[in-house]
């Protein structure tokens, strides 16, 4: 079985900072790991993957995310938050036969001015 | 490239009634998923097809909820009689194929169908 625990359901930050939105999964198969945002009224879009290649993964709109075998951990990231980053992001595990999604319940971020 | 569509985007319905939503993936793409997103939660994995036969229906709740694909493209989700527990957003999300070792794919989401079962 599968499980994803993101950390913290709102994160707030001011624009300009640095936004980092914690991921820990568990998995009993090396796992696939994604991270999605989610506008308003709108379907999931994909930031970034995990797929057993680099740690370190770049994603659109300039995030990224490290893979951290040791701590179970997907954490993403941004150096410079802008207001349009405001949105929902979720975390995401798949793995083994069958590829559908395991998602964490999402972290809503806000970015001050 | 067309992104997945679904229809219609809102639906509000009494309990007991019944109520269907469709799906169009993106050209090309063998795998279809269902998901349901309750409010203030991640999407739930309810049913996966590739082409017209299902990998994965375990979290799909059978007594009321069903899916075809009967063509291996479009696919119909329907509830019937739906509950007040129903109330959800459902995606639908397509990928190319499912890989050898089943994982690892890009799903792309349509915008889904907001339900209200009052």
């Amino acid at each position: 079985a599968q499980s994803v625990t993101q950390l913290g359901s709102h994160v707030s930050v001011s624009e300009g900072a640095l936004v980092l939105l914690r991921c820990n999964y568990s998995s009993s198969v090396p796992p696939y790991l994604f991270w999605y945002v989610q506008y308003p009224n709108q379907g999931l879009q994909l930031l970034l993957k995990y797929t057993s290649a680099a740690t370190l993964v770049k994603g659109i709109n300039g995030f990224e995310a490290e893979f951290k075998k040791s701590e179970t951990s997907f954490h993403l990231t941004k150096p410079s938050a802008h207001m349009s980053d405001a949105a929902e992001y979720f975390c995401a595990v798949s793995g083994g036969g069958a590829d559908g999604l395991t998602f964490g319940k999402g972290t809503h971020l806000i970015i001050q001015p | 490239e067309a992104g997945v569509a679904q229809s219609p985007r809102y639906k509000i319905i009494e309990k007991r009634q019944s109520v269907a939503f469709w799906c169009n993936p993106i050209s090309g793409h063998a795998t279809l998923y269902w998901y349901q997103q309750i409010l203030g939660q991640g999407p739930k994995l309810l049913i996966q097809f590739q082409n017209n036969g299902v990998v994965d229906d375990s979290q799909l709740p059978k007594d009321r909820f069903s899916a075809e694909r009967l063509k291996g493209v479009d696919s119909t989700l329907k509830i019937q009689p739906a509950k007040l527990e129903d109330s959800a957003v459902y995606l639908c999300a397509s990928s190319l194929v499912m890989g050898a070792s089943g994982s690892g794919k890009t799903q792309y989401f349509g915008p889904g169908t907001r339900l209200l079962v009052l």
